[in-house]
């Protein structure tokens, strides 16, 4: 069974920083691509960042463009959003999403449940 | 960047009713498109890929359709269980979410 298990969110001051993880099991977790996805509270779904599996590149969002960094360690698996500068308008649920190809941008077919970040003084 | 423009952004329909859900691209897109339904509380869950692939295990009562800039998500007969919202989902150049519809049962 394919799971996604995200981790790392919480409380944050502006201007401060916070590293997401997310760990996939179940699969062949090299062999696809994985982006991060994020939800304000009461809004919709805004893709974040992109990360190929095996050279695919990374691709970022503008508003996290120069903030955020995406990367992964295939070998635990795990997939990371290092968050710098974070601002208010970045509060929201993270999700880490499987894309069903391996180095190019196709679409989420497994999705983790979220981890929830919050930017207040 | 390509913008999706969902309609309508809510609906109530009676259990048993058909439902239309409405997508269009800000440009020519092919047919890379993808739906994704979350219920309440959820993380959003794969609906159709690549506008009429139904993911395995989702009820045929559910179907897409479409090309070019304008696409249709259909639920021939709701179900209680349909509840939640729906997001378009473009994959033509990077990815960009619609802003979604919001479906209840009258």
């Amino acid at each position: 069974e394919v799971q996604l298990l995200e981790s790392g969110g919480g409380l944050v001051q502006p201007g401060g920083s916070l590293r997401l993880s997310c760990t996939g099991s179940g699969f062949t977790f090299s062999s696809h691509a994985m982006s991060w996805v994020r939800q304000p509270p009461g809004k919709g779904l805004d893709w974040v960042s992109f990360n190929g599996g095996g050279g695919g590149g990374t691709h970022y969002a503008d508003s996290v463009k120069g903030r955020f960094t995406i990367s992964r360690d295939n070998s635990k698996n795990t997939l990371f959003l290092q968050m710098n500068s974070l601002r208010v308008e970045d509060t929201a649920v993270y999700y880490c999403a499987r894309d069903r190809h391996p180095d190019s941008w196709t679409g989420f077919d497994y999705w983790g449940q979220g981890t929830l970040v919050i930017v207040s003084s | 960047d390509i913008q999706m423009a969902q309609s309508p952004s809510s609906l109530s329909a009676s259990v048993g009713d058909r439902v239309t859900i409405t997508c269009q691209a800000s440009q020519d897109i092919r047919n890379y498109l993808n739906w994704y339904q979350q219920k309440p509380g959820k993380a959003p869950k794969s609906l159709i890929y690549d506008v009429s692939n139904l993911e395995t295990g989702v009820p045929s009562r559910f179907s897409g359709s479409g090309s070019g800039t304008d696409f249709t998500l259909t639920i021939t007969s709701l179900q209680p269980e349909d509840i939640g919202t729906y997001y378009c989902q473009q994959y033509h150049n990077l990815l960009t979410f619609g802003g979604g519809t919001k479906v209840e049962i009258k």
